[in-house]
């Protein structure tokens, strides 16, 4: 499968507790994308990376939230004291370039305790 | 700040039947319109894009500047059409949204047989 793969696909955690995802996008795809989503909504944009460059975050993406690309290929996600908030869908995406065309991942769904 | 509304949560229609999913954005400047789907159990993807003005699986969709309004049409509903349908949009490659999509809340489409 050459599409876009996040690891795990699902996380319990408890409340306090630190996690991480991971994203592999498509690999000729130097756009990646971050983006959350809630029952019920659409997804919400977190974070955009170009290559290894961290060029836009939301205002959604708390202190508590980093991510990080260090060579320009895969991305983590980490949040850190989890909150029931936190509990969502977490998506990624990749694209060739800065477009709304975009290659989803099948999410990693976060469930805190 | 760019707003994407699906004013419809749930559309249910019988097989054959002509279906239109409505959007409606805002937005001061040209944004670029997306429609993303989701079939059950599969990831979020690209349906179609109003640049390209293609049918895609006979979904078509135009962008109406002076209603602001990008709706998703087809004229003959299937079954197989049954998912949920986001509408979404990016700034234009001047701004500087990198690419960044705003969803709207999604409806979910239901094709009776």
């Amino acid at each position: 499968d050459t599409g876009v793969s996040q690891n795990p696909r699902h996380k319990i955690t408890k409340r306090g507790q630190n996690v991480t995802f991971r994203c592999d996008p498509i690999s000729e795809h130097n756009r990646l994308y971050w983006y959350r989503q809630t029952l019920g909504q659409g997804p919400e944009f977190l974070t955009y990376f170009q290559n290894e460059a961290q060029l836009e975050k939301s205002r959604l993406l708390s202190d508590r939230f980093s991510a990080e690309r260090p060579k320009g290929s895969f991305s983590t996600l980490e949040i850190q004291r989890t909150e029931q908030g936190d509990s969502a869908m977490y998506l990624c995406a990749s694209s060739r370039r800065a477009s709304g065309e975009q290659f989803f991942g099948p999410g990693t769904r976060l469930t805190v305790l | 700040a760019q707003r994407v509304t699906q004013p419809e949560k749930l559309l249910s229609v019988f097989k054959g039947a002509p279906v239109e999913l409505k959007c409606n954005y805002s937005y001061s400047g040209s944004p670029e319109l997306f429609w993303y789907v989701q079939y059950s159990r599969q990831r979020l993807q690209l349906l179609l894009r109003h640049i390209s003005r293609e049918s895609i699986k006979g979904f078509t969709a135009d962008l109406n500047k002076g209603e602001t309004s990008f709706h998703l049409k087809k004229p003959f509903a299937q079954e197989e059409d049954s998912a949920m349908y986001y509408c979404a949009l990016v700034v234009n490659a001047g701004g500087t949204s990198y690419g960044k999509l705003t969803f709207g809340q999604g409806t979910i489409l239901t094709v009776h047989p």
